[in-house]
């Protein structure tokens, strides 16, 4: 059971847009600890898409893009191409227990 | 451009104790601008983390592990490294050592990953 919920699937046609949530409590996003996003294609290690709730890294299109309100956030992906089907996670902080870091279960999406 | 590479046995007995080392590329643990980690995914599961190193005398790990996990890092040879004590098979995952920010602590450089499993 994670910490940060998500959906286990969505699904977009190649062009659409999708956003995935991150649904947290008081003690993670609730309480304005930052949100990251994770994109992990099959066989490949996870990589850092946007940081700090909003923040694209470098190299990273800008047709991914991410929020925060509240004790939730959006990771959202306009322009669907096939290649970004992939795992993607949301990321953040928990101050219960003295503090740790704590992860979604992960959301697949699929590209019709 | 910080790497990472996972080393160590891909079997581990239950009830033993699995070590793995991540070696750094030179250079990159020199400024203590950020943490050191290690973050495992079970197959067909999510990320967990494990916990991480900033110093020897600074550490911090997951509440559901930290009675059987030791992190130690030796800077001067650029590396760091795990140790989880009486694994049992929920414990077999993708290990991954990993560069952790500070604050507001996001993970920005990986390594390939190294497949551990417990089984007699």
């Amino acid at each position: 059971q994670s910490v940060l919920t998500q959906p286990p699937s969505v699904s977009g046609a190649p062009g659409q847009r999708v956003t995935i949530s991150c649904t947290g409590s008081s003690s993670n996003i609730g309480a304005g600890y930052d949100v990251h996003w994770y994109q992990k294609l099959p066989g490949a290690a996870p990589k850092l898409l946007i940081y700090g709730n909003r923040d694209r890294r470098s190299g990273v299109p800008d047709r991914f893009s991410g929020s925060k309100s509240g004790t939730s956030a959006s990771l959202a992906i306009s322009g669907l191409q096939a290649e970004d089907e992939a795992d993607y996670y949301c990321q953040s902080y928990d101050s219960s227990l003295s503090g740790f870091v704590v992860f979604g279960g992960g959301t697949k999406l699929t590209v019709l | 451009q910080v790497q990472l590479q996972e080393s160590g046995p891909g079997l581990v007995k239950p009830l033993q104790t699995l070590s793995l080392t991540c070696s750094v590329s030179a250079g990159s643990m020199s400024n203590g601008n950020c943490y050191w980690s290690w973050i495992r995914q079970p197959a067909g599961k999510g990320l967990e983390w494990i916990g991480r190193i900033y110093t020897s005398d600074s550490t911090r790990y997951n509440p559901s592990l930290k009675s059987r996990v030791t992190m130690s890092i030796d800077t001067s040879k650029s590396l760091f490294s795990l140790h989880l004590s009486s694994v049992t098979a929920a414990d077999t995952a993708l290990y991954y050592c990993v560069r952790e920010s500070l604050y507001p602590y996001y993970f920005d450089y990986w390594g390939q990953g190294i497949l551990v499993t417990v089984s007699s």
